[in-house]
């Protein structure tokens, strides 16, 4: 069965430099989710988009952007790159209806910011 | 506030021996969800269960099982004889319906080592 598929898988970037994350969901699902999460820490919520538009938005910091696209693949941008955003990236996706059917999550990217 | 509470940071079982890890969590809305995902070393979050708030049957998946129970806002689950590669980080997490916000609140997670 086809899963949500994540690139780069690892990525390196110096202080400064930017940095683009995709994500291609499941095919027929409509909402992408995208998570953080630090070294030690649990994922922390960055933002959602239902049908291409922002759901939701968590903590995510200004420097950071994304967007959902017409084939529905998600990409977050990000720029003005810290050491503090060395993180994993997730991006998950679900479908939308009367009935949750849960999340799928990606592999992740690993970003290491130096 | 924390709304969900994985109160165990890090436990050591010797292989073959059964634990379990906590969970407790906080909501408001009647409809939600619980989730437990592991995560070994490689770093992939892997699905184990989810549950609705609706259905407070247990459930059994080999060795592992899952004890819910909505008086006590607790979702716990239980690996008998552990192995090995039973060692990771577990994550229970919530969504809420209530909302209009679907996102996913993890737990601080439970780093499981087992010993062989």
């Amino acid at each position: 069965a086809a899963g949500v598929i994540q690139s780069p898988r690892h990525l390196i970037k110096e202080k400064r430099e930017t940095a683009t994350l995709k994500c291609y969901p499941i095919p027929r699902h409509d909402t992408v989710y995208w998570y953080q999460q630090g070294p030690g820490q649990d994922p922390q919520f960055l933002i959602s988009f239902y049908e291409k538009m922002q759901s939701d938005k968590g903590s995510i910091p200004d420097r950071f952007s994304a967007q959902q696209f017409s084939d529905y693949h998600s990409e977050l941008n990000m720029s003005s790159l810290e050491l503090g955003d060395s993180a994993l990236y997730f991006c998950a996706s679900s479908i939308s209806g009367t009935i949750f059917e849960g999340y799928t999550f990606g592999s992740g990217t690993r970003l290491t910011v130096v | 506030a924390q709304k969900v509470t994985q109160a165990q940071t890090e436990i050591s079982v010797v292989e073959k021996e059964d634990v379990t890890l906590d969970c407790v969590y906080e909501t408001r809305d009647t409809t939600y969800y619980l989730f437990w995902y592991k995560q070994p070393p490689s770093g992939e979050l892997v699905f184990l269960i989810r549950r609705n708030s609706f259905d407070e049957q247990n459930e059994i998946s080999g060795r592992y099982s899952w004890n819910f129970q909505k008086s006590t806002s607790s979702f716990n689950f239980t690996i008998t004889a552990s192995q090995v590669v039973d060692s990771a980080v577990y994550f229970c997490a919530l969504r809420e319906e209530g909302a209009g916000s679907y996102q996913l609140t993890f737990g601080k997670g439970t780093k499981l080592s087992v010993i062989p």
